[in-house]
């Protein structure tokens, strides 16, 4: 079966930090991998996807970064963070249209 | 982009009582999703659905894909307190792509009394 792990599941960073977020999943092949924000408890918002090892999308224009430097492994990372990047970070893959399941999720707080 | 409503936004009910939660959309939809999260967790796939008219059910959730295709409902019977949380509909539109991309409702918070 497959399974999804995030890390770390929570961080706090000062203003300015890096930041580094992991994803990997198993059980599966060339799956497509995705990160989404929540902030408030409401809302998902999709924030990069990757159809394949190189491939990032961006949705959105943001102080984030992208990176899948292997099949099942998706990293989410920031050079310097922003109050506002503070949120739940959730990270999900797909292998067939319609159908996407979620990782745990990291709570980040930049303070 | 896309926009999916989905309402109500919240709902408070007694313990036992049946809820229904509804998603409408301007746009067409290949596939009907249903997500629960709890505090502090990611979202659970309760329900797909993938043809028009499809009525779907999972022990006590029920959901339909509208004919349309511009909508979905879900309703939860008899509910009991652990089914407090978020439930979120998600839909692929039919233009979609192979990034299998879904556009997210905001999502109806439930909170059960007992």
């Amino acid at each position: 079966s497959q399974t999804i792990h995030q890390w770390p599941a929570t961080l706090v960073q000062p203003v300015g930090s890096p930041l580094s977020l992991e994803c990997t999943v198993e059980g599966t092949s060339n799956p497509n991998l995705y990160w989404y924000r929540q902030a408030a408890g409401r809302g998902l918002q999709l924030l990069f996807y990757s159809v394949g090892i190189g491939q990032i999308s961006s949705e959105v224009p943001q102080n984030l970064s992208a990176s899948r430097p292997q099949d099942r492994q998706f990293i989410l990372s920031s050079k310097k963070l922003l109050l506002s990047d503070s949120g739940f970070y959730l990270c999900a893959w797909s292998v067939r249209p319609g159908e996407q399941f979620f990782g745990p999720g990291t709570r980040l707080t930049v303070l | 982009g896309q926009q999916l409503n989905q309402s109500p936004q919240s709902m408070f009910i007694q313990e036992g009582e049946d809820v229904s939660m509804n998603c409408t959309s301007s746009s067409i939809f290949n596939t009907w999703l249903w997500y629960k999260q709890d505090p502090g967790e990611g979202p659970v796939l309760l329900i797909a659905l993938y043809k028009a008219g499809e009525l779907t059910s999972n022990g006590r959730l029920t959901a339909q894909f509208g004919i349309t295709r511009k909508d979905s409902f879900l309703n939860i019977s008899a509910s009991i307190p652990s089914d407090v949380g978020i439930y979120f509909c998600a839909g692929q539109l039919r233009s979609g792509g192979s990034n299998y991309k879904l556009t997210f409702g905001k999502g109806t918070l439930l909170t059960v009394n007992p």
